[in-house]
Order: C-alpha cells, then structure tokens, then sequence
C-alpha cells in the first residue's frame, strides 16, 4: 500500500527557516517524480515543486523560487523541502504527492500545517 | 502564463441530480487533465486523468471528457459523498509548470 506521511510542520516566525519532510512507503521510491504542493486556509492548490526520481531535474513555482529547496534521499524514501525567508503568504498546508505519466498526482499524504506569523 | 478556469465556482444540487463541472485552459494541452475531489481536513484524491480515465477505485458515475481547452466533470447521480471540492489540473511546457483550477465546490442545495 502506498502512503506518504509529512512532517515538520510548524508555527514559525517572518523570516524563519522550516523543512518539512515526507517518508514514503509501498512503492520503488527512486522511480518515481515527488512534488510539494500547497493549499493556503480556505484556498485552493498551489504547485510548489517537484524532483525527477534521480534528482537530476528541479522545478520551482516562481512563488518560492530562490527561497525553497526540495531534496530527496532515496535509500531513506524521503522527500524533504527546505524553506528559508518564510513570509506570511507562504502559511498553507504542504502536501507531498507522487507524480504519474509526467503530469498528475496519484498518492497523496495527509499534509502538514506550516504557520508563518510574528 | 497558463491558466484553468473552472466554472461555476459553486454548484447547489440535490442528491440524485447530475453535475456538470467545466474546466478551460488558456491554451491548448491536449488530452493531458486531471481532475480531484477534496472534502474538508481530507487530502486531494484523484478522480480522473488524461481528461476521461477514473482513477482506481472511482464508481462509473464519474465520467470525463474534452481535449485541447475545455474539459468537463461528469457527475451523474450525485450522491451525498460526491458533494466536496473539485480541481482540474495541468502541466503546461511553456514555461514548465503545473497548475490547478482555483475549484467548483458542489454543495448540497
């Protein structure tokens, strides 16, 4: 069975740092493309960023580009994404979720609450 | 920059009745849609991908179908479960991105 279990999340101030993480579990982790995407109180779906299995190719939504990070460990089956300069528009929820045939997600985690406020 | 539009923003239907959700892209993408269903505190399930396929497990009253820029969400029968959130979704190659509708929420009338 697949299941991807965020953590790390938190209440952290403007400015601050955070990195949340994901462990997978049920399936060939290294194959497969892993995405963040976010969802701010009472909002909808934000693509954040995704990693190819090997993570030879990056993506960043222009929102967090040179602020965040993803990375991934694949002898651990751990997605992580690093947030630096937080700001009060980045406060969602981050899910992590896996990415099929190149464009959707087909398993998603429970998502992890990220607060930025002073 | 690639947009979805989805519309209406809110449906109010009854139990039994058939929704009909609309998502229009702002170029064309070929066949290459997925939709989900998210209920509040609950993570987004996938419903539907390559614009009319179900996902694993979805009942057969889910149906999809467009290509190029408008695709719709069929739902035929609702039943209490079926009333949540609904996203389109879509990669665009120019610039490389994946982008969500901003969703129909289907509400019991």
């Amino acid at each position: 069975e697949v299941q991807l279990v965020e953590s790390g999340g938190g209440l952290v101030k403007p400015g601050e740092s955070l990195r949340v993480s994901c462990a997978a579990s049920g399936f060939t982790f290294s194959l497969y493309t892993m995405t963040w995407v976010r969802q701010a109180p009472g909002k909808g779906l934000e693509w954040v960023s995704s990693i190819r299995g090997g993570s030879d190719y990056i993506y960043y939504a222009d929102s967090v580009e040179g602020r965040f990070t993803i990375s991934r460990d694949n002898a651990e089956n751990s997605l992580y994404l690093q947030m630096n300069s937080l700001r009060a528009e980045d406060t969602a929820v981050y899910y992590c979720a896996r990415e099929s045939r190149g464009y959707f997600y087909d398993y998603w985690g429970q998502g992890t609450l990220v607060t930025v406020s002073s | 920059e690639f947009v979805l539009t989805q519309s209406p923003a809110t449906l109010s239907l009854s139990p039994g009745e058939r929704a009909t959700l609309s998502c229009r892209a702002s170029q064309s993408v070929s066949s290459d849609l997925a939709w989900y269903q998210q209920k509040p505190g609950q993570a987004p399930r996938l419903l539907m991908y390559d614009a009319s396929n179900r996902a694993t497990g979805i009942p057969a009253r889910y149906s999809g179908s467009g290509s190029g820029t408008d695709f719709t969400l069929t739902i035929s029968s609702l039943e209490p479960e079926d009333f949540a959130v609904y996203y389109c979704q879509q990669r665009s190659n120019r610039p490389l991105t994946w982008t969500f509708g901003q969703g129909t929420k289907v509400e019991i009338k």
